[in-house]
């Protein structure tokens, strides 16, 4: 089975700034397998990317993915308030999880 | 509107069975594959596993065969997870999800696009 490590497992940033996320595979992936959520306190996860790089519907465009193989990011252009949450990748199984907190 | 919407919080003692739903609504469900995703308190999401409800063609997660099965009644767009002996380990938050597929350039993209409210799963004595 393949194993997704994401990291950091906690990235501290303060609104405006830059984030970018790791996701790494075990072995290759298909970047059509790839997606990434995002999960708020009490809440079901939502869908953000799907096919690695490709925005789900609703999704503003300073959230943006890439990659191939077994390295894939996740990078918010700018942060707002309503972005700190905790954000998951996923080829069938899922990372642990990376936590954005407000610095 | 598209929605799956999920059976209420269940209270259990160990050694007891349970079968939670997710009912789909607003779309084919027949065409969609669901899956079923764990939640333990304070930690990351699992991936299950995930049925076509078309076909009952059910796939799951090496660290779940055997502990739960996943099934659907397409006649009322209902998908299940059951457990027949809970142990307190199963207490979670469980998401149902759909799996969307997109068709874009010759190339299938998929993603989990539509979740449940979710249940929670409590298992005390």
């Amino acid at each position: 089975e393949i194993v997704l490590t994401q990291s950091p497992g906690t990235l501290s940033l303060s609104p405006g700034e830059r984030a970018t996320l790791s996701c790494r595979a075990s072995q290759s992936v298909s970047s059509s397998y790839l997606a990434w959520y995002q999960q708020k306190p009490g809440q079901a996860p939502r869908l953000l990317m799907y096919g690695a790089s490709r925005r789900a519907t609703g999704i503003p465009d300073r959230f943006s993915g890439s990659g191939s193989g077994t390295d894939f990011t996740l990078t918010i252009s700018r942060l707002e308030p309503e972005d700190f949450a905790v954000y998951y990748c996923q080829s069938h199984a899922f990372g642990q999880g990376t936590r954005l907190e407000i610095k | 509107e598209v929605q799956l919407v999920q059976s209420g919080a269940e209270v259990k003692k160990p050694g007891e069975s349970l079968k939670i739903s997710c009912k789909g609504s607003g779309y084919s469900f027949t065409s969609y594959w669901i899956g079923w995703v764990r939640q333990m308190p304070g930690k990351g999401l699992e991936w299950m596993g995930i049925i076509y409800p078309g076909d009952s063609d059910t796939r799951y997660s090496p660290s779940f065969q055997g502990q739960v099965t996943i099934s659907a009644d397409k006649s009322i767009s209902t998908a299940y997870l059951q457990w027949s002996s809970l142990k307190a380990s199963d207490t979670a938050m469980y998401y149902c999800a759909r799996k969307d597929s997109n068709y874009v350039g010759g190339h299938y993209y998929y993603g989990m696009d539509v979740w449940g409210q979710g249940t929670t799963v409590t298992v005390s004595s």
